[in-house]
């Protein structure tokens, strides 16, 4: 079974702080995801990746960046935390064509 | 409007009911479909895959496309409680770079 695993299942973070979500994937796929989810919003696309030093903006980049320098490993940077980033994080991956996304358990995010 | 729209319920039956769950979409060019449970505070984990128009079965789920009316269904037979979670629509193209546009999500409760 492919496993995605996310570094912290709860983080607590001040306003301002630079923040580091990490990702690893075990199963060797190219594409890997940042996602943000929040109540009456679903599942909104931070950043993608489809190979190593490769980045591609989703539809909510403003405020992150991200950092694949390892193909197993996807970072997701905030580079000064605001209130308004408080959400579940999810990472995922998956292999090259349209096939499924495989999802980690989440980052719960709380910017005070 | 959006490409892909769900109702969020929340939706509650009781235990042993038939389920049915739906997404409609409105981009003809979705090809693969998928069905995402996820349970509170988890990420979402893969249910079912079709490619194109039919169905599949799989123990008590099924999954049902019908691309001439852009409509997918999710049916759960002898519904348990252990399947009060949010169910999450997505679909995908062959042109969107192995991206998935998801639905909002329907929450599901089964009683006892």
């Amino acid at each position: 079974d492919v496993k995605v695993t996310q570094s912290s299942r709860y983080l607590v973070k001040r306003t301002g702080e630079k923040v580091f979500l990490e990702c690893v994937q075990d199963m060797d796929h190219e594409n890997m995801f940042w996602y943000r989810q929040d109540p009456g919003l679903g599942l909104r696309l931070i950043y993608f990746s489809y190979d190593v030093k490769m980045k591609e903006k989703g539809d909510i980049p403003e405020g992150y960046s991200v950092s694949r320098e390892k193909k197993e490993r996807f970072s997701l940077i905030l580079e000064s935390a605001s209130t308004n980033q408080t959400s579940m994080y999810l990472c995922a991956s998956s292999t090259t064509g349209n096939s499924p996304l495989h999802f980690g358990n989440g980052t719960r995010l709380t910017v005070t | 409007q959006k490409e892909v729209e769900q109702d969020p319920g929340p939706l509650s039956v009781p235990e042993g009911a038939i389920v049915s769950l739906n997404c409609t979409y409105s981009n003809s060019a979705f090809q693969y479909f998928m069905w995402y449970r996820q349970y509170s505070r988890k990420g979402p984990e893969l249910l079912m895959y079709t490619y194109s128009s039919g169905n599949k079965e799989d123990g008590r789920f099924t999954a049902q496309v019908d691309k001439s009316s852009k409509y997918i269904s999710l049916f759960i037979r002898d519904s348990q409680p252990s399947d009060s979670a949010t169910y999450l629509c997505a679909m995908t193209s062959y042109n969107q770079g192995g991206k998935l546009i998801f639905g909002q999500g329907t929450e599901l409760s089964v009683k006892p």
